[in-house]
């Protein structure tokens, strides 16, 4: 069975650092990509960028470029989603996703971020 | 353009069938058979419904059903039941920078 397990529930203060994790179990973890999808409280889907494991080619939405690192091991089958300088506005949902050319198969259960002074 | 364009809100009866539209434009929707559909219930993770504008994946339920016309795609659940009540969520690839795009979700109401 795929399952995209994620790290828990995070609080953290403006201007922390963070990183979030996405443990893949059930499937081969080079053949896919992983993707990291944002949801803010009340709101819809943001696709955020996607990383290839097999390679770490990695696509970032231009949106969050620069403001968020996707990194993944395949050594130990996980996607990470980091962050240097973290801002009140990224508090939201962060979903990682597991695809193969435009579609996502497989969602983790989300991970919590609440960045509050 | 950040989001494809989706109804805020669609609702229908017990056994009645309701269609959900995604309006995108000839970057996506329009140039490419790559639209996908989620349903996502409160507090819970998104679940693929459909792919490639009208597959459906094993343990979907047949009542779901995609489509495409120009830059429009479109969901269709016949046979309303209470349980499909919730959100839904188109997305597209797209030779814009983002690469994929979601929908702004439509909350389906089963009166």
């Amino acid at each position: 069975e795929v399952q995209l397990v994620q790290s828990g529930a995070e609080v953290k203060k403006p201007g922390e650092s963070l990183k979030i994790s996405c443990k893949a179990s059930g499937y081969d973890f080079t053949s896919y990509w992983i993707a990291w999808v944002r949801q803010i409280p009340g709101k819809g889907l943001e696709w955020m960028g996607k990383i290839d494991p097999g390679d770490s080619y990695t696509y970032y939405n231009p949106s969050f470029q620069g403001h968020v690192t996707i990194s993944a091991d395949k050594s130990i089958d996980t996607a990470s989603l980091q962050w240097s300088r973290l801002e009140a506005s990224d508090t939201a949902m962060y979903y990682c996703a597991r695809g193969l050319s435009a579609v996502v198969f497989n969602w983790g259960q989300g991970t919590l971020v609440t960045v509050s002074s | 353009q950040s989001a494809l364009t989706q109804p805020a809100s669609v609702s229908g009866s017990p056994g009645q069938s309701i269609t959900i539209s995604c309006t995108g434009t000839s970057s996506d929707v329009d140039d490419y058979d790559y639209v996908s559909w989620y349903q996502q219930y409160p507090g819970k993770a998104p679940k693929l419904m459909i792919y490639d504008v009208s597959n459906r994946p094993s343990g979907v339920s047949s009542r779901f059903s995609g489509s495409k016309s120009g830059n429009t795609a479109s969901l269709t659940i016949s046979g309303l039941q209470a349980e499909d009540e919730a959100d839904y969520y188109c997305s597209s690839y797209t030779t814009s920078t983002t690469l994929y795009l979601f929908g702004t979700g439509t909350k389906v109401t089963v009166l």
